[in-house]
């Protein structure tokens, strides 16, 4: 069964570096998110991306996230210059970008980010 | 803004029970509803899509039902084993958007 896949599954990084975080949506998907769940809350929504640009974000995408689709298969999310409180798990999705209704959204397993 | 919640927060249960998992939102506004389970340092897996014209969704041992007017759905999972220890989250979509708004979840550990 396809899946979405996410490396690497942990990363550690210095305070101020910057992270890029990388994702596998499933082959025939047209829609790509990013969500987070920092350790014991819920999980928040970031960006969604659609035909090379993005289409949703909410408050916590700022200057410092970006995302690109750099070719045919890999989705990315960066983070210019990591705070303490990027410190989460980061989880990638996609859906097949058929009506609202029925899309549903298949998660990868997550890169877990600590910052130092 | 669409704010979601699970009650319980944890439940624990002997094998073998019948158990009802519930999730509110504020805002009726939402679009359709999607149930998760997340294992511990892993992934959300997609369990079941409700989808706004639908009052209910069964997959197996779990039904999901959606009533938007009292803003509740409630996960009903048949006849539970050990391997549905999980944490189950619900996420709503609100109209025009594709974003998931996710709920704190419910923790379940089923007793052999």
């Amino acid at each position: 069964e396809p899946e979405v896949t996410q490396t690497p599954s942990h990363q550690v990084t210095q305070m101020g570096q910057e992270v890029i975080l990388r994702c596998v949506p499933i082959s025939n998907h047209l829609y790509f998110y990013w969500y987070r769940q920092i350790l014991g809350q819920k999980v928040e929504f970031l960006v969604s991306f659609y035909n090379n640009e993005i289409s949703e974000k909410s408050e916590i995408f700022d200057d410092q996230f970006s995302v690109e689709r750099p070719d045919g298969s890999n989705f990315t999310l960066k983070i210019r210059s990591t705070k303490l409180e990027d410190s989460a798990m980061y989880f990638c999705a996609s859906s097949e970008g058929g009506g609202q209704d029925t899309d549903t959204q298949y998660f990868g397993p997550g890169t877990r980010l600590t910052v130092l | 803004k669409q704010e979601v919640t699970q009650i319980p927060a944890a439940l624990s249960v002997p094998e073998g029970e019948n158990l009802v998992l519930n999730c509110s939102f504020t805002d009726s506004a939402i679009y359709n509803l999607q149930w998760f389970r997340q294992d511990p340092g892993k992934g959300l897996t997609s369990l079941l899509l409700i989808q706004s014209s639908q009052r209910e969704q069964t997959s197996g041992r779990l039904n999901a039902s959606l009533d938007k007017s009292s803003g509740r759905s409630t996960l009903y999972i048949a006849a539970s084993q050990p391997g549905d220890s999980a944490t189950y989250l619900c996420a709503g979509m609100d109209t025009g958007r594709r974003a998931l708004t996710f709920g704190s979840g419910t923790r379940l550990q089923v007793q052999p």
